[in-house]
């Protein structure tokens, strides 16, 4: 079992451009949530999707927006990127409502 | 926003065992309490949760007030591997998994 991957691992964008993220959950999840991680901050919880729909979002603007796939796997889209907007992106899987969520190592992007 | 409250940082002898504590004062009945970790560079790892019982599992203990107000996670045999950012959350019963993280408490394991 593979668990949860992201790709790209590394990502450096300039400012205004947009940006697509990837995940693939652990095999058996049908569920994929979003993080952003600023550096030295906890994770902040940006969406997540379950049956092809978004399920809960956190507080971030429309910029950033998502998709899920028929096989699970997830998109996370953040157009006209801020410098802000750098961070370490995380992806989690689970089983619909189960306890325990599985990160991938995340994607770092940079925007300059 | 977070509902917990957790130390910035401890220290800890390799092989000793490290006690993280975590305050959630405003806990309600139907919450259970979670501590993932996150080593440097990686993404975060579950390692356990309970509601009001003590639980113990491969990786740790974890100790829970009878108020519920407070808990401690228990590693009892620390390592040089252990070093970690370690988050104490709150969930619901039956949330779908949207986890608040905190600053969480950084453990340095020193040889």
């Amino acid at each position: 079992d593979a668990g949860v991957t992201q790709s790209p691992t590394h990502l450096i964008k300039t400012r205004g451009q947009q940006v697509t993220l990837r995940c693939s959950p652990k095999s058996g999840h049908d569920t994929v949530s979003w993080y952003q991680q600023a550096l030295g901050q906890g994770p902040q919880f940006i969406f997540q999707y379950y049956e092809e729909e978004e399920r809960q979002r956190g507080n971030f603007p429309d910029r950033f927006s998502g998709h899920q796939f028929p096989n699970y796997s997830s998109e996370l889209n953040v157009n006209a990127l801020l410098l802000g907007d750098s961070a370490l992106y995380l992806c989690a899987s689970s089983r619909d409502r189960d306890t325990e969520a599985f990160f991938g190592q995340g994607t770092r992007l940079t925007v300059v | 926003d977070a509902k917990t409250t957790q130390p910035t940082s401890m220290d800890c002898a390799e092989g000793r065992a490290a006690n993280l504590p975590c305050n959630h004062s405003t806990i309600s009945g139907n919450e259970y309490v979670y501590w993932y970790r996150q080593i440097h560079s990686q993404g975060p790892q579950y390692i356990i949760h309970g509601l009001k019982n003590n639980e113990t599992n491969e990786m740790a203990s974890l100790i829970i007030t009878e108020d519920r107000k407070s808990s401690t996670l228990i590693l009892p045999h620390a390592t040089l591997r252990d070093t970690a950012v370690y988050y104490c959350i709150v969930l619901p019963s039956g949330n779908t998994g949207k986890l608040i993280f905190g600053q969480g408490t950084t453990l340095q394991v020193k040889p």
